[in-house]
């Protein structure tokens, strides 16, 4: 079964100031990894993913995220934080459980984390 | 291309009635899975279907299901509603040839008194 962890549940930063949330996973076979970002009382939007493509992964809106195998971990980082940016951000793991290519299983998600910025 | 589409988009029921919601994916896409997300649980995995066929399940009781149509839409029903079902149920497409790659819809947000 695979797993994901988010340290920190909120992080605070300053408006222009690097964004860093840290995302780890544990997987038994190599997996799919996402990060989708939530505003208040919207449903979940994609960020940017992983598929066995290129390590660094790069998304919307200025974010990309590195994929360490080594380190099990996923970290999303952008270099200058703007207010837009302030939601609710959370890492997923997904696992092919269907050679017959009806499914990519399920979509399990870290707990969230709340990025705050300040201006 | 349209989103995926949910309704209705807010619901207020009591414990013990049922209730039923719709998602209608993106075109073209044939795979449909739905989660429910709540503050003290976070996002946890109901189902997903696949031409009609559900694909996976999660581990929610019983109470919960699902069903796919042939034009792709799916609709989940919860019936003897409890207080702890109060939450926001989100609706995800994926063409699965495309990738895996799920899209999100707005949710429907239940609230039950």
């Amino acid at each position: 079964a695979q797993s994901v962890t988010q340290l920190g549940s909120h992080v605070s930063v300053s408006e222009g100031a690097l964004v860093l949330l840290r995302c780890n996973y544990s997987s038994s076979v190599p997996p799919y990894l996402f990060w989708y970002v939530q505003y208040p009382n919207q449903g979940l939007q994609l960020l940017l993913k992983y598929t066995s493509a290129a390590t660094l992964v790069k998304g919307i809106n200025g974010f990309e995220a590195e994929f360490k195998k080594s380190e099990t971990s996923f970290h999303l980082t952008k270099p200058s934080a703007h207010m837009s940016d302030a939601a609710e951000y959370f890492c997923a793991v997904s696992v092919s459980n269907d050679a017959g290519g009806t499914s990519y299983g399920k979509l399990t998600f870290g707990q969230g984390t709340i990025l705050t910025v300040h201006p | 291309k349209a989103g995926v589409t949910q309704t209705p988009r807010y619901l207020i029921k009591t414990r013990g009635q049922q209730v039923t919601l719709s998602c209608s994916p993106i075109s073209g896409h044939r795979s449909v899975s739905w989660y429910q997300q709540t503050p003290g649980q976070g996002l946890q995995f109901l189902f997903e279907y696949f031409s009609e066929t559900q694909r996976n399940k999660g581990n929610f009781p019983g109470r919960f299901s699902g069903r796919q149509f042939s034009n792709s839409r799916s609709e989940m029903n919860v019936s003897t509603l409890e207080l702890g079902d109060s939450a926001l149920y989100l609706c995800a497409s994926s063409s699965l040839a495309g990738g895996p790659y799920r899209y999100f819809g707005p949710g429907t947000r239940l609230l039950v008194l």
